[in-house]
């Protein structure tokens, strides 16, 4: 069975860096792309970017263009989102999300989330 | 840039009434490519519906989503217990694959 594991929750200071991994199983790592998708507390749902674990081609949502890196490491069929320069409204449950073989940017299985707290 | 209102914000069913959710783009959704995912609390989403209208894998037949164009509707034909949560549309043909910004469904 698919499943996506999430490292564990992260207490960061505003500035930090944190790096947040999602280890798949049950399927072939790299016939789908992964993609990372945030909820800040008590909100909605953010399109974070996209990672191809084929090629490692990304795409970021502009809001987080230059303080995002997401890249997939094959060998190991985990996949990582880095975020930099962290702000208090970063705090938020991370999830990585696999994409649809037939529809990219359709999310058909997820991980379990990892939450970011950023504080002082 | 396409963006999703969904409505209501919330929805105050008993179980075994009917739940109807709806969500419009501002602008054509192309292929009817327009998901549903359901979150229950402390839960990741889960995948109900793609293409609109069919179902993913596992999915209760009570669960059906409908709409073309602007305008799309997420039914659950009898509410059980399990149904209570949030519910968020999506775009995914696009790329930035926008949500809505979910419709709660609560035990009245």
């Amino acid at each position: 069975q698919v499943q996506l594991e999430q490292s564990g929750a992260e207490l960061k200071k505003p500035g930090a860096s944190v790096k947040v991994s999602c280890k798949a199983s049950g399927y072939t790592f790299t016939s789908n792309g992964i993609i990372w998708v945030r909820q800040a507390p008590g909100q909605g749902l953010e399109w974070l970017g996209w990672s191809s674990a084929y090629n490692g081609h990304t795409r970021y949502a502009q809001n987080f263009q230059g303080r995002v890196t997401m890249s997939t490491d094959t060998s190991t069929s985990t996949a990582y989102m880095e975020l930099r320069s962290l702000r208090f409204d970063d705090t938020a449950v991370y999830y990585c999300a696999r994409e649809d073989f037939d529809y990219a940017g359709l999310l058909d299985y997820w991980g379990q989330g990892t939450l970011v707290t950023v504080s002082s | 840039e396409i963006v999703l209102t969904q409505s209501p914000g919330t929805l105050s069913l008993s179980p075994g009434e009917r739940a109807t959710l709806s969500c419009r783009a501002s602008q054509s959704v192309s292929n009817n490519y327009l998901a549903w995912y359901q979150q229950k609390p402390g839960q990741a989403p889960r995948l109900l519906i793609y293409g609109a209208s069919s179902r993913a894998t596992g999915i209760p037949d009570r669960f059906s989503g409908s709409g073309s164009g602007t305008d799309f509707t997420l039914t659950i034909s009898r509410l059980e217990p399990e149904d209570f949560a949030v519910y968020y549309c999506q775009y995914y043909d696009s790329t930035a694959p926008p949500f809505g910004g979910g419709t709660k469904v609560e035990i009245k």
